[in-house]
């Protein structure tokens, strides 16, 4: 079984340009998210969807991060414009039902300068 | 406040030397403590989820366990390719199942 595709695995951008990052999930796995984790912490969810639609995105910087997940599979997260702060890597887990297991992929990591 | 709390921040450990991380957590109705390993450069793996006090789980040299308050993860006998950290994670469950994480344990075993 595929895991979870994330792309690109690294981007390098100047503070107020914009990027987006792509994740693709398991197969069949309706819930997907988007987590921050900045060096030295752990995860921090940005936002859930549901299918193709929002469920939690209460801690998502919305004046400069946007998401969408249509037709319910891929997914892109955006930033724009980029700040220092954001360096971070960028990690899409997904899960299936009723379990709560969620399945990473292996991140994009960002570096703002 | 949802919380968690993973102690210590770093252990080192000779091959062979067992030894325990702790993961303690606030946590308002607590429907599942996971435990996770994460690689440099990677994202972090599944290893356990826990769900109920008294429970506990095992993969080969990792043993999981869940007390009202705090779980822990024992290391027997570890070899340098446990070297990892270790991310405890809570959820609460309802609408949104997320993920509230610690910081993290960074394991380091020297041969």
């Amino acid at each position: 079984e595929a895991g979870v595709a994330q792309s690109p695995r690294y981007k390098i951008i100047e503070k107020r340009q914009s990027v987006a990052f792509w994740c693709n999930p398991i197969s069949g796995h309706a819930t997907l998210y988007w987590y921050q984790q900045i060096l030295g912490q752990g995860p921090k969810l940005l936002i859930q969807f549901q299918n193709n639609g929002v469920v939690d995105d209460s801690q998502l910087p919305k004046d400069r991060f946007s998401a969408e997940r249509l037709k319910g599979v891929d997914s892109t997260l955006k930033i724009q414009p980029a700040k220092l702060e954001d360096s971070a890597v960028y990690l899409c887990a997904s899960t299936q039902g009723a379990t709560y297991e969620q399945y990473f992929g292996p991140g994009t990591r960002l570096t703002v300068t | 406040e949802d919380q968690v709390t993973q102690s210590p921040e770093a252990l080192r450990l000779q091959e062979g030397e067992s030894s325990s991380l702790n993961c303690s957590y606030t946590v308002s109705g607590l429907r599942g403590l996971f435990w996770y390993r994460q690689d440099p450069g990677k994202g972090p793996e599944f290893l356990f989820t826990l769900y109920s006090a008294g429970e506990e789980k095992e993969k080969e040299r990792l043993k999981a366990t869940l007390t009202k308050k705090e779980s822990f993860l024992h290391i027997t006998a570890p070899k340098p390719e446990d070297s990892a950290t270790y991310l405890c994670a809570v959820t609460h469950g309802g609408a949104t199942n997320k993920l509230i994480f610690g910081t993290g344990t960074l394991l380091a075993v020297q041969p």
